[in-house]
């Protein structure tokens, strides 16, 4: 089946940094969503993305389907950020979506 | 508001008892999904449901049972056959597009004593 690799697993920003997470999957998608889990568990839709550029407010990701991998941007990044980002994806031809393992942001003040 | 809403968000039991956790929806989705999450790892399936009274085993169904008897409810159920249940589980709902989006519950923590 289709994998999923993110990096970096984890990282530590001071408020105000920028960082790109990065997400490589083995095979051509269907879609491609990110999302972010807070420190309580709960998943938050990000971005639904299977190709091309989007922007909501201080967060951007792009995807790029031929070369199999999607990045999520992060600007002034603040502590609120911190938690699980986790890309999921569906294979082309599959229903299933399958996730990384997620990058591991903690934001300092 | 629509979403989708799990119950109970905490839960404590006996080893050997049989656990039913709730999943509805309002969002008007097909399709469900059920998914465990262990400290420090990614979501793995569990079941999934496409359609009503339908569904099928996703990659570790072992010890888990569900049903689908109506469009906007899909329980779960953590049997003692599960060898390992103290885990997260999240339950989610696809786009009506078949865009393959999904949308997530709060989830629920379960922890066998």
């Amino acid at each position: 089946g289709i994998q999923v690799e993110q990096s970096p697993p984890d990282l530590i920003l001071q408020e105000g940094a920028n960082s790109t997470l990065r997400c490589n999957f083995s095979d051509s998608v269907n879609n491609l969503q990110w999302f972010h889990q807070n420190p309580w568990g709960q998943l938050i839709n990000l971005f639904y993305i299977p190709s091309g550029t989007k922007q909501n407010g201080r967060l951007s990701a792009t995807t790029v389907a031929t070369e199999r991998y999607s990045l999520l941007y992060i600007s002034s990044s603040q502590t609120t950020d911190s938690g699980v980002y986790f890309c999921a994806v569906v294979g082309a031809g599959g229903f299933k979506t399958i996730f990384g393992a997620g990058t591991r942001l903690f934001v300092k003040a | 508001d629509g979403g989708i809403t799990q119950s109970p968000k905490y839960l404590f039991r006996k080893e050997g008892q049989n656990v039913t956790l709730s999943c509805e929806q309002n969002l008007n989705h097909d399709a469900m999904y059920w998914y465990r999450q262990d400290p420090g790892q990614g979501l793995r399936l569990i079941y999934y449901s496409q359609i009503v009274n339908d569904f099928q085993k996703g990659d570790i169904a072992e010890g888990y049972s569900v049903s689908r008897e109506k469009k906007e409810s899909f329980p779960l159920t953590v049997t003692s056959a599960q060898k390992n249940p103290t885990a997260f589980y999240l339950c989610a709902s696809e786009g009506t597009s078949n865009t393959g989006e999904l949308f997530f519950g709060e989830g629920s923590r379960l922890t066998v004593l």
